[in-house]
């Protein structure tokens, strides 16, 4: 299996910082990488697909990059509304996620 | 409107059965694979099977392969997760989702 690895598990930040949230795959993905927001009693909402590419409505403050084994979604000027765990997952092989980062305001 | 509904959840004890069902609406449900993702009160995702268009291949996690089985109707755009001898840590809420849609969720507590 691969094992995903989210980091920081918990990142506290102040509105409008530039947050950079990593996960690291324990082999390469080939980008088959998600980011996942999930608010508190909500189901998960898809960011970004494969690695970089915007899902449809999701604001462009919200980009990913990344290739091999390491990732990262990268929120540009954090929104109060952000406020959430992000999740990572692979679907290059059987489909793992990350075990979160829970992103607070300051 | 893309929808996924969830329904069939409960308190049922150890060694006992559940069926889910998912109602999907809004897209052609017979054009996409369907997954199952649970999650434990306060804890991560955890994907656990898929089932492939028309139902002929199924994956499961080895957390739950032999235990649970996943099918699906197109005619009724509905899939579903029958759930065999559960355990404890079954307990969580079940999601279906195509990676992009995923239903609000069903709870399911699995407690003597």
């Amino acid at each position: 299996d691969i094992q995903m690895t989210q980091s920081p598990s918990v990142l506290s930040a102040s509105v409008g910082d530039r947050v950079t949230l990593n996960c690291k795959a324990s082999q390469n993905i080939n980008k088959y990488l998600n980011w996942y927001q999930q608010k508190l009693g909500e189901a998960p909402k898809l960011l970004i697909y494969n690695t970089n590419n915007l899902q449809t409505g999701i604001p462009s403050r919200f980009s990913g990059s990344g290739s091999g084994t390491d990732y990262t979604l990268t929120i540009s000027s954090l929104q109060p509304e952000d406020v959430a765990t992000y999740f990572c997952f692979q679907h290059n092989s059987w489909p793992t996620f990350g075990s979160g980062t829970k992103l607070e305001i300051k | 409107e893309v929808k996924l509904v969830e329904s069939g959840g409960g308190l049922l004890k150890p060694g006992g059965s559940l069926k889910l069902s998912c109602v999907a609406s809004g897209f052609t449900f017979s054009n996409y694979w369907m997954h199952w993702v649970r999650q434990a009160p306060g804890k991560g995702l955890e994907w656990i099977g898929e089932i492939e268009y028309d139902g002929t291949e199924t994956n499961y996690a080895p957390s739950i392969k032999d235990r649970f089985t996943i099918s699906r109707d197109n005619a009724k755009n509905t899939l579903y997760l029958q759930m065999s001898s559960v355990r404890s840590e079954d307990t969580a809420t079940y999601f279906c989702t195509t990676y992009t849609a995923w239903g609000q969720g069903v709870m399911v507590t699995v407690s003597s």
